[in-house]
């Protein structure tokens, strides 16, 4: 199985600062990584499918990158309505899997 | 658009099993995988298995092998997720979820509480 290493494990940000995230694969996963943001109490949204691909309906604030075994997910320019629970989602080879996760909260 | 609604809380007894059911609307349950997720309580996600409702073939984490058993009905669009030898390491919030290879239609999830 892939594992998914997510770091950090958790954020403190200030409104309008800008955030990264990273997720480092256990072996190549071609770009198929997705990220999920997930607020308490709901179920997980998905904002970016092969790794920078942005769905409908996600802010051009959220970005991604990388390539290989590394990827990273940005937040340029943090607002109120970010403060979640972010995850990585290798979906490359089965089974998927997840990465930790990131708790982002405000400082 | 494609929407999941899926099935109440369940408190079961340890040892018994519970199955959880997702609805699909908006469109045919054969259009895609169907994935379930868990996530135990302050936790992670942990992806389970998915089924192809076009041929019923399945897929599980190793994990979960012996534990869930994941069906499909056609006729009423609904997808299934079954656990079985229910323990308190079993009490979590279920998530069905399809799309095409990535997911990207959520249910609401299930909370499933295991106690005596």
């Amino acid at each position: 199985d892939i594992q998914m290493t997510q770091s950090p494990p958790s954020l403190s940000a200030s409104l309008g600062d800008k955030v990264t995230i990273t997720c480092q694969a256990s072996q190549n996963i071609n770009k198929y990584i997705a990220w999920y943001q997930q607020k308490p109490g709901k179920a997980p949204r998905l904002l970016i499918r092969y790794t920078s691909t942005l769905e409908s309906g996600t802010p051009s604030r959220f970005s991604g990158s990388g390539s290989g075994r590394d990827y990273s997910f940005s937040i340029s320019n943090v607002e109120s309505e970010d403060i979640a629970s972010y995850y990585c989602l290798q979906y490359d080879n089965l089974p998927y899997t997840f990465g930790a996760g990131t708790k982002l909260e405000l400082k | 658009e494609v929407q999941l609604q899926q099935s109440g809380a369940e408190l079961v007894r340890p040892g018994t099993s519970v199955k959880l059911s997702c609805k699909v609307s908006g469109d045919t349950i054969t259009a895609y995988y169907m994935h379930f997720v868990k996530q135990r309580p302050g936790q992670g996600l942990e992806w389970i298995g998915r089924i192809d409702p076009e041929d019923d073939s399945t897929k599980y984490a190793e994990k979960f092998k012996n534990k869930a058993t994941l069906t499909a009905d056609t006729s009423s669009n609904t997808a299934y997720l079954k656990l079985s030898s229910l323990t308190s390491e079993d009490t979590a919030t279920y998530f069905c979820t399809t799309g095409g290879y990535v997911m990207d239609a959520w249910g609401q999830g299930a909370s499933v509480t295991v106690s005596s």
